[in-house]
Parts: structure tokens; sequence; C-alpha cells
């Protein structure tokens, strides 16, 4: 069965302390792995879009990297406004929907 | 673009009424997706469409949910009746899937604001 999975479920830092998300993933064949943000209220929104293994993206201080097994979100430096819940989501071969994880609940405090 | 626009924000009703929450995806996307959020079970994909045509509904949860999408520019999602247990927050997405290439790749969704459903 195709299965994402988050770790931590929640995580605390203090401003300036770099940290990383973990994103392990079981699909039969993986079409693509999705990174999202969500903040209280609002829709998940959209960051990075990994398709390979050894795959790299960055934007601002985030950093996301993509294994066989596995993704990670790596937050340098962050900033309070980088609280936030953190999904992963993948895209399996043959199906047309994403597979969401339950997310890691980030914050910072100054 | 305005993105995903979805109404109302916030519906509270009884159970047993009929629920009616609607959606307008991306211009010019092909592809939009019904989800349900709660603490306990997270982001579900209740249904999926794809030029408009529903592709796959085996996240609906019982006969109690409809969806419809009569074009490209709108699609609803409706329970009837409604009961207690539905209460959640409803999204609403869209993407553009690849015809190309990368065919059968999604590319990324965007998700509206949401439509916070509580059922008394």
């Amino acid at each position: 069965e195709d299965q994402v999975t988050q770790s931590p479920e929640a995580l605390r830092l203090q401003e300036g302390e770099s940290s990383s998300l973990n994103c392990s993933y079981t699909v039969s064949g993986l079409r693509g792995l999705f990174w999202y943000r969500q903040d209280p209220g609002k829709g998940p929104e959209f960051l990075f879009t990994l398709y390979s293994a050894g795959e790299e993206k960055e934007k601002e201080r985030l950093k996301a990297t993509l294994t066989k097994k596995e993704s990670f979100l790596h937050i340098t430096a962050p900033k309070p406004e980088d609280s936030a819940t953190y999904l992963c989501a993948v895209q399996a071969a043959g199906t047309y929907k994403y597979i969401f994880g339950t997310g890691t609940r980030l914050k910072v405090l100054a | 673009d305005a993105g995903v626009i979805q109404s109302p924000r916030h519906e509270v009703t009884e159970m047993g009424q009929e629920v009616t929450l609607r959606c307008k995806p991306i211009s010019g996307h092909n592809s939009l997706f019904w989800y349900r959020q709660t603490m306990m079970r997270g982001l579900e994909l209740l249904i999926y469409f794809n030029n408009n045509v529903p592709i796959d509904d085996s996240g609906m949860p019982e006969d109690r949910f409809s969806a419809k999408m009569p074009n490209a520019s709108f699609s609803t999602l409706k329970i009837q009746p409604s009961e207690p247990r539905d209460s959640a927050v409803y999204f609403c997405a869209s993407s553009l899937l690849s015809r190309g290439l990368d065919r059968g790749r999604l590319g990324e969704q965007y998700f509206g604001p949401g439509t916070r459903l509580t059922v008394t």
C-alpha cells in the first residue's frame, strides 16, 4: 500500500536554529514528491516539486532534497514567520492523485 | 489570476440539511480535486476531475456526498443529508495534468482557502 510518513509531528526551534523535516514514502513508482506549507485557517501553499532521486530545490531559507525512500526539507536559520505546518505529498505511478502525509507543525520562537 | 476561489468560507448548518460547497478553479487548469481535512485524518482526497469528467471518486465517503463539474470553471460538492461527522474543512484544488513528454505527471496543485463546515 502506498504510504507517506512525516516526522517529527511537531518541532520547536529557536530563531536561527537550523533543522530538517523528514518525509518517508513507500509507493509503487514515484511520479513526483511535493512540499506544501499550510498556515492556520488557510489552504496549503505550494513550495517544491521533486521528481528524481538526487534532485534538490531551494527557496529562501528552505531546501528540499530527494532520495529513493525519503525527502528532507531543510530549514536554515529559520525566522518566526516560517512557523507553519509543512505537508509532504507523493504521486504514485499509474495514479492521478496525491497521497498526503499528516504534516510537521513547526514553531519558530523569537 | 485570483487563484482558486471557494464559497462559502464558513457554513454552519443543522443535521439533515443539504449543504453545497462551490469552487472556481484557476483558468487553464484541467484537473480539479476536492479534499476534506480534519485533525484526526489529515487531508483526504474525495474526488478528482479531469477535463470536467470524474475520474476517481473512491474517496467519497458515502452516497450522501456528490460532486459535479458542469464546465471548466465551476464545481460543486453537495452533502445531503448532512451529519455532525461531516464537520471539517473542505478544500478545492486545481492543477494542470501534463499531456506531452511528462504525460500523466501531475503538476503542483493550487488550493483554495477552504470552506469550514460545521454540522450541529
